[in-house]
């Protein structure tokens, strides 16, 4: 099945500062979710971005579904921005959904 | 419009006993997912639904069943608890035609 790979596995920021998290995945896709997981463990959907990119405040996403990745960019990162990111794919077949294993961001006052 | 909600949110089981955790959700989407969480992994697929009275295999499904009588609810059965269940469970739902998916808030099931 498709494998999902996210780099950085952690992640440490000073308030303010910039970082991109990336995405590989291994085969073809027509969807790509990024999701964050806040501290107190709830998951909110981020992006529906199957290639192209977009833009939500100081989070932006692009997928190059041709080159098989994705990257989330944080800019001006704040300490609500802490947690984790997972992005995740289709599973060939369509109703499941593979997640990678997410990137671990703590953002410092 | 509460969205998704599980209950119960904790439990501790010791081996060899049963529960059912419970998804509920109130925007009448069709499909209905649980998934499993595990430290430093993402999430894994247990069982989903695509309609009520419908339920499929996941990833993981082996020590769990599940049942979509209605279709706001999808209810996740473990039957003889093992250490190994020992995670958090999360249900998620999506509109038919949608990709986004809605998360409950998680279920943190301890198997001593």
């Amino acid at each position: 099945g498709i494998q999902v790979e996210q780099s950085p596995p952690d992640l440490i920021l000073q308030e303010g500062a910039n970082s991109t998290l990336r995405c590989n995945f291994s085969d073809s896709v027509n969807n790509l979710q990024w999701f964050h997981q806040n501290p107190w463990g709830q998951l909110i959907n981020l992006f529906y971005i199957p290639s192209g990119t977009k833009q939500n405040g100081r989070l932006s996403a692009t997928t190059v579904a041709t080159e098989r990745y994705s990257l989330l960019y944080i800019s001006s990162s704040q300490t609500t921005d802490s947690g984790v990111y997972f992005c995740a794919v289709p599973h060939t077949g369509g109703f499941k959904t593979i997640f990678g294993a997410g990137t671990r961001l703590f953002v410092k006052a | 419009n509460a969205g998704v909600t599980q209950t119960p949110k904790f439990r501790v089981l010791k081996t060899g006993q049963s529960m059912t955790l419970l998804c509920a959700q109130d925007m009448n989407h069709e499909y209905m997912y649980w998934y499993r969480q595990d430290p430093g992994m993402g999430l894994r697929l247990i069982h989903y639904s695509v309609g009520e009275g419908t339920t499929a295999k996941g990833e993981v499904p082996d020590g769990y069943n599940v049942s979509r009588l209605k279709k706001q609810n999808f209810l996740l059965g473990l039957e003889s608890a093992a250490p190994s269940q020992t995670s958090v469970y999360f249900c998620a739902s999506t509109l038919l035609g949608s990709d986004t998916q809605y998360f409950g808030p998680g279920t943190r099931l301890t198997v001593l």
